[in-house]
This record gives structure tokens, sequence and C-alpha cells, in this order.
């Protein structure tokens, strides 16, 4: 079915970057698209940014548009998220998600358990 | 942008009864809709996509029906591992989540 293993959260100042990675296992990674997808504690599941197998197809919520960059590494089977001007507003729980189709966006069947990323002064 | 409209925000019921959850549209999705499950201090795993297609391990107790704007995730008789939150979530343009739906006892 697969696994995926985030690292890379930690607490960080208003204003910094932030580099988020996901480390794939137990499926084809190159195969299909990858999300990521943030949830602040308590509240809903918040879609952030969406890159196809062949990372010919990216796309961003509106909310990171501009300060967030998705990429994948199929050599090191691995989904990244570097964060730039970060705001309090980013803090959250960020998932790494396995779509189900490699080119277009669907749905997510295989998930991390997530890394926190906390924002603050 | 499409808003997903999830109701009622918390259902409260008893192991063995049927559960109905709503997902609403802002606008038509076609049946590009799924829904999850997410327990407290789990990621959310997969239940139904494109409307009404179990995924892989899903028991048949869950269903999912609609088209358009109108969806309806049903559990047919609550287990106790099934209350949880819920999520639709459409893929008619990139993908965005409701606002959950929290099934308690």
């Amino acid at each position: 079915e697969g696994q995926l293993v985030e690292s890379g959260g930690g607490l960080v100042q208003p204003g910094r970057s932030l580099k988020l990675s996901c480390a794939a296992s137990g499926f084809t990674f190159d195969n299909y698209a990858m999300h990521w997808v943030r949830q602040v504690p308590g509240k809903g599941l918040e879609w952030v940014s969406g890159i196809s197998w062949n990372s010919d197809s990216i796309e961003y919520a509106s909310s990171v548009k501009g300060r967030f960059t998705i990429s994948r590494d199929s050599a090191k089977n691995s989904l990244y998220l570097q964060m730039n001007s970060l705001r309090t507003e980013d803090t959250a729980l960020y998932y790494c998600a396995k779509d189900i189709s490699g080119l277009f966006f669907q749905y997510m069947d295989v998930w991390g358990k997530g890394t926190t990323v906390i924002v603050s002064s | 942008e499409i808003v997903l409209t999830q109701s009622p925000a918390t259902l409260s019921l008893s192991p063995g009864e049927r559960a109905t959850l709503s997902c609403r549209a802002s606008q038509s999705v076609s049946n590009y809709l799924g829904w999850y499950q997410q327990k407290p201090g789990q990621a959310p795993r997969l239940l139904i996509y494109d409307a009404s297609n179990r995924a892989t391990g899903i028991p048949a107790r869950f269903s999912g029906s609609g088209s358009g704007t109108d969806f309806t995730l049903t559990i047919s008789s609550l287990e106790s591992e099934d209350f949880a939150v819920y999520y639709c979530q459409q893929r008619s343009t990139w993908p965005a989540f409701g606002g959950g739906t929290r099934v308690e006892i």
C-alpha cells in the first residue's frame, strides 16, 4: 500500500523559511501525483499543493501561492515543500499524501503521519 | 472557487444506527466527490471516490451517492470504530475539502 514519512517541521519566526520533506516507500513513486495537505489542530483539512508524476502539472491553494514551492525527486523517492515568507496562519500539521492518479489531481489514498510547523515570534 | 458545505456539523447517534451525512457543492462537481474518515491523532483515510466507489478495504456498510451539487455518505449500521470526523473532497477543480461532520456517540 505504501508509506510516507514527513520531516522538516519545527518552530520558525514569521517571515522566515522552512523546507518540508516526505520520503515515500512501498509503491512506485514515479507513477503518482503527490500532495501536501495541512490541518490546524482541531480544525479541518486544507489542501496546500499538488504535483503530477512528471512535475508538469503543479497547483497551489490561493493562500500559499507565490510563497510555497512544491517539488519532487524521483531518484530519492521524495516530495518537498519549500515554504517562504511564513505567516502565523501557516501554523499547522502538514501531511504528505499520494494521489490515486498520476497525471490528474484526484483523491489521496496514502497519507503520512504529518510534521508540525509552528510560525511564531 | 468551489465551496463544499457539510451538514450537520455534529451527528449524535448510537452503535447500530444509520448515519446520513451531507455534502453540498457551491456549483456542480459532476460525480467528482470523495469522502474521508479521520480519527483523533490519525491521518485521514479515503473511503469513497467519485461519489459512489468504495476505496480498497472499505467495508460495505459505507456507501456514497449523489451527483452535481448534492452528495450523501451513508453508514448503514454504525460500529464503534466509525465514530470519527468525515470530510468530503471535490476534484472538479484543484482539490478542496468540506468543513467536516463529527459523528459522535
